[in-house]
């Protein structure tokens, strides 16, 4: 069965640096993937979604990047934030959009 | 901007209990989804929902759990004879693709389900 992993629980990082967030999938060659932010007790809020045929997507201070070959994703926000700590989702979409998997998250603290 | 609402934000009951939780997807679109979350572990989906019937359902969506649109706005989950690990928030999402199918899925906020 398709399995995504984000390779860590928790990145502690000090306020202006880049954290850079690793979401890893097997089992599954997807059209696209997707990250989210998890604030506790609230719902996942959709961040950004990048195309197998797209290497790099940016919005503002977050950059995301997909290798089909090595099956990873990477996660990057620049010039964080206390205010971008919260915990990141890694999503597939497994049948055309019908389905969609998770993976358990990275938390991101950023220190001031 | 239109946002996917639940309700009640918190339900209590007590084992073997029916229970029917409720969303309201966004006008427009056309998709719509349950996830679970059992505190401290990740989101898992439960089923999707289109053009009236089930697109796709996960293993733990078994017979105890059903989906309905009873009418052009709601969207419910009912659970038909809760168990203690049915303890979990529950997200309602909806989604109006555009072709390709890669448009983005919009969460409520949850509803908390507490089974004593």
């Amino acid at each position: 069965s398709q399995k995504i992993e984000q390779n860590s629980e928790a990145l502690n990082i000090q306020e202006g640096k880049t954290a850079t967030l690793t979401c890893n999938y097997t089992n599954y060659s997807p059209a696209y993937l997707q990250w989210y932010r998890q604030d506790p007790g609230r719902g996942p809020v959709f961040l950004l979604l990048i195309r197998e045929n797209e290497k790099e997507k940016r919005k503002e201070r977050l950059k995301v990047t997909f290798d089909t070959t090595l099956k990873q994703s990477l996660f990057h926000i620049t010039a964080s934030q206390p205010a971008d700590s919260a915990t990141y989702l890694c999503a597939l979409d497994v049948t055309g959009g019908f389905k969609t998997i998770f993976g358990a998250g990275t938390r991101l603290f950023v220190k001031a | 901007e239109p946002e996917v609402t639940q309700t009640p934000s918190h339900q209590v009951t007590q084992m073997g209990q029916e229970v029917i939780l409720r969303c309201v997807p966004i006008s427009n679109h056309l998709y719509f989804y349950w996830y679970r979350q059992i505190l401290g572990q990740k989101v898992e989906f439960l089923v999707s929902f289109y053009n009236n019937e089930i697109s796709e359902k996960s293993e733990i969506f078994d017979d105890q759990f059903s989906v309905e649109r009873p009418d052009g706005s709601n969207f419910t989950l009912k659970i038909r004879s809760t168990k203690l690990e049915d303890s979990a928030m529950y997200f309602c999402a909806s989604r109006n693709p555009s072709g390709g199918g890669a448009d983005t899925q919009y969460f409520g906020p949850g509803t908390r389900l507490t089974v004593l």
